[in-house]
Order: structure tokens, then C-alpha cells, then sequence
């Protein structure tokens, strides 16, 4: 299996731009999730879907962050409109059966906002 | 406000030495925490886990160590191993609340 695959790995935008970061989870896991690390907050939950649906969205950060799920296989990570402090590493996980205790990780995506 | 954190950001040690990882929480009601490594340009993966009904975990070099009076985890990794050099980050759980630290940069030097 190839794992979470993530695209963009890295991504450099300009304040006020609309970033999308994608994430392909593994075949077959039904739950996915989305995270931030920073710094000074380390890795922080953003949003999780099982069965492609939002279960909490508490951690997404403002009303410029958004996410979707489509389908099992594909999810969306969106900034509109980015902004210097969101410049982190975004990481998405998925796992089988809802659990965050076997969640895999993809290698993550370098957002870099200027 | 951090309710789980690494107060060290890095740890030097010599190989075959005994590394030694600190966590503290602040919050009672988690009921699982875990230990991700993570190497420069990949995600976390799981490392090593514990229920909060147990004070202890070992697998193989690693054991993973559980105060909840002193609401304080700790990971031990024995003996130490080059390749062991990542980050380690802790993360509790508390039905589907689930926090990280900011973890650990260690180093083992051969």
C-alpha cells in the first residue's frame, strides 16, 4: 500500500491567496484527520471525518479554514484567504474503524505563506 | 492552552546509553496516551501506547511509563541507537478529543 499520500509537499502563497491541500487516505480506512504542527503548539487536530462526514471541527482554527470529503478516497484542506501565521506543516492521518490509536500519517505539506 | 506538553525540545545521548522522553497533562479525564517518532520530511508513526488502568508498557527497547498522580508519562528507550534519533512527540486521548505535545528532538550519538 502507498500510505496517506499528500499533495502538495510544499507550498509557498502570498497573503490573501486560497490555498487547497489534498489528502488521498489508505484504501479501505474509513476515518481521516487533519492536523497542524507548529512550533510553538506542536501537532494540533484540526478536523476529522468518518465515513467521509465531519464528527468534529472544533480544532479548525477560523471561518478561513475549511474542509471536505467527497468521497473515501479524496479530502480537501482549504485556507481562504491565508495569512502569514498559518505557515505550518499539515499533516493528514487516517485510520480504520474511527480510532486514533492506528492512525497513519502521510509525510505532510510545507505551507509557507508570505 | 497546552494540556499536554514536552517541556524539553531536545535530548542529547550516547549511544547504547538509556534515553529517557518526559510528558506531562493536564487533563484527569484522558484514558490513553501515546508516543509517535517522527523523522525530518515523513509524518509521525505510532510508536508505543498505554491505557491509564496500567503504569507500564514495554515493547522490546521501549516502555513507556504512566505517573497520574503526577499526571506525567515518560518513555524509555534502552539501550539507545542511532537510529532512534527523531522526534518524539506524546499524545493523550479522552474519547475524541486527542492532543499532542510539542515533542522532543532526541539524538543519539554514536
Amino acid at each position: 500500500d502507498a500510505g496517506v499520500i499528500q499533495s502538495p509537499r510544499h507550498e509557498v502563497t502570498e497573503m490573501g491567496q486560497e490555498v487547497t491541500l489534498r489528502c488521498k487516505p489508505i484504501s479501505g480506512h474509513n476515518s481521516l484527520f487533519w492536523y497542524r504542527q507548529t512550533m510553538m503548539r506542536g501537532l494540533e487536530l484540526l478536523i476529522y471525518f468518518n465515513n467521509n462526514v465531519p464528527i468534529d471541527d472544533s480544532g479548525m482554527p477560523e471561518d478561513r479554514f475549511s474542509a471536505k470529503m467527497p468521497n473515501a478516497s479524496f479530502s480537501t484542506l482549504k485556507i481562504q484567504p491565508s495569512e502569514p501565521r498559518d505557515s505550518a506543516v499539515y499533516f493528514c492521518a487516517s485510520s480504520f474503524g474511527g480510532g486514533v490509536r492506528e492512525q497513519y500519517f502521510g509525510p505532510g505539506t510545507r505551507l509557507t505563506v508570505t | 492552552d497546552q494540556q499536554v506538553k514536552q517541556n524539553s525540545p531536545s535530548l542529547s545521548v550516547q549511544e547504547g546509553r538509556i534515553s529517557i522522553l518526559n510528558c506531562d497533562y493536564t487533563n484527569s479525564m484522558f484514558d490513553y496516551f501515546l508516543w509517535y517518532k517522527k523523522y525530518p520530511a515523513e509524518g509521525p508513526t505510532f510508536l508505543i501506547s498505554i491505557s491509564s488502568i496500567k503504569d507500564k508498557n514495554e515493547d522490546g527497547r521501549f516502555t513507556v511509563f504512566l505517573n497520574k498522580s503526577a499526571k506525567h508519562l515518560s518513555l524509555h528507550i534502552v539501550p539507545s541507537q542511532p537510529g532512534d534519533s527523531a522526534v518524539y512527540f506524546c499524545a493523550a486521548l479522552t474519547g475524541n478529543q486527542f492532543y499532542f505535545g510539542t515533542g522532543t528532538s532526541l539524538t543519539v550519538i554514536p
